[in-house]
């Protein structure tokens, strides 16, 4: 099993162009979550989706939109990047089914940079 | 968003000591988790808690879900160069969808 796999891993745009961040898991989990994190700041949820088809907003939903495109797949859309966007950005996912517990397995990251 | 008061924010110790860190809430959780950070990495998942007063070990790793089920602790033991990074800890209520994080313990290491 793979986990959780990003990509890219690096990527460096420039304010107003538009790029999706792509996540796959190979866990068959429910659900799934993207986050980011800056310095000093921690994690930060953007958006999760707790099953196919849904997707609901985090604590910094601005700029980003996501598509649950099916159970392994859930990708980051910025439309319009933009310098404040810079920042490590993580894909996680989460077993909700009986047994499964709270952990959230995550993704090894994508390094984006707004210039 | 509600956050978790995790500490200390960062150390500096020497190799072969113990390192112990918390965290605490103003709310109640039903699961306690501790990841680790490496330098360019996602979080790995260290330890999962479930139960109040439960204590539960994974190597030199000891972590405990305290009993007022508003607090964690972990404890490293005989630390070695590769314990550096980042430790967060998260939170959860019974059934939510969402984690509660820590803003991170880093820890460094002076061999």
């Amino acid at each position: 099993n793979a986990g959780v796999t990003q990509t890219p891993k690096f990527q460096v745009l420039k304010t107003g162009q538009s790029m999706t961040l792509q996540c796959a898991q190979d866990m068959n989990h429910n659900s799934m979550y993207w986050y980011r994190q800056d310095p000093g700041m921690g994690l930060r949820l953007i958006y999760y989706s707790a099953s196919e088809g849904t997707t609901d907003k985090g604590e910094v939903p601005n700029g980003y939109n996501v598509s649950r495109l099916n159970k392994r797949e859930f990708s980051l859309r910025l439309e319009s990047a933009a310098p404040s966007q810079t920042s490590v950005y993580f894909c996680a996912s989460r077993n909700l089914l009986a047994g499964g517990g709270n952990e959230q397995f995550f993704g090894p990251g994508t390094r984006l940079t707004v210039l | 968003g509600q956050q978790l008061n995790q500490s200390p924010q960062s150390m500096f110790i020497q190799e072969g000591e113990d390192v112990s860190m918390n965290c605490t809430s103003s709310s109640i959780f039903n699961t306690w988790l501790w990841y680790k950070q490496d330098p360019g990495e996602g979080p790995v998942l260290l330890i999962a808690l479930y139960k109040a007063g439960e204590l539960t070990s994974n190597g030199r790793l000891t972590a405990q879900f305290g009993i007022t089920r508003k607090d964690s602790f972990l404890n490293i033991s005989a630390s070695i160069p590769s314990d550096v990074g980042i430790y967060f800890c998260a939170g959860a209520i019974q059934g939510a969808q969402k984690l509660v994080f820590g803003q991170g313990t880093r820890l460094t290491i002076n061999p």
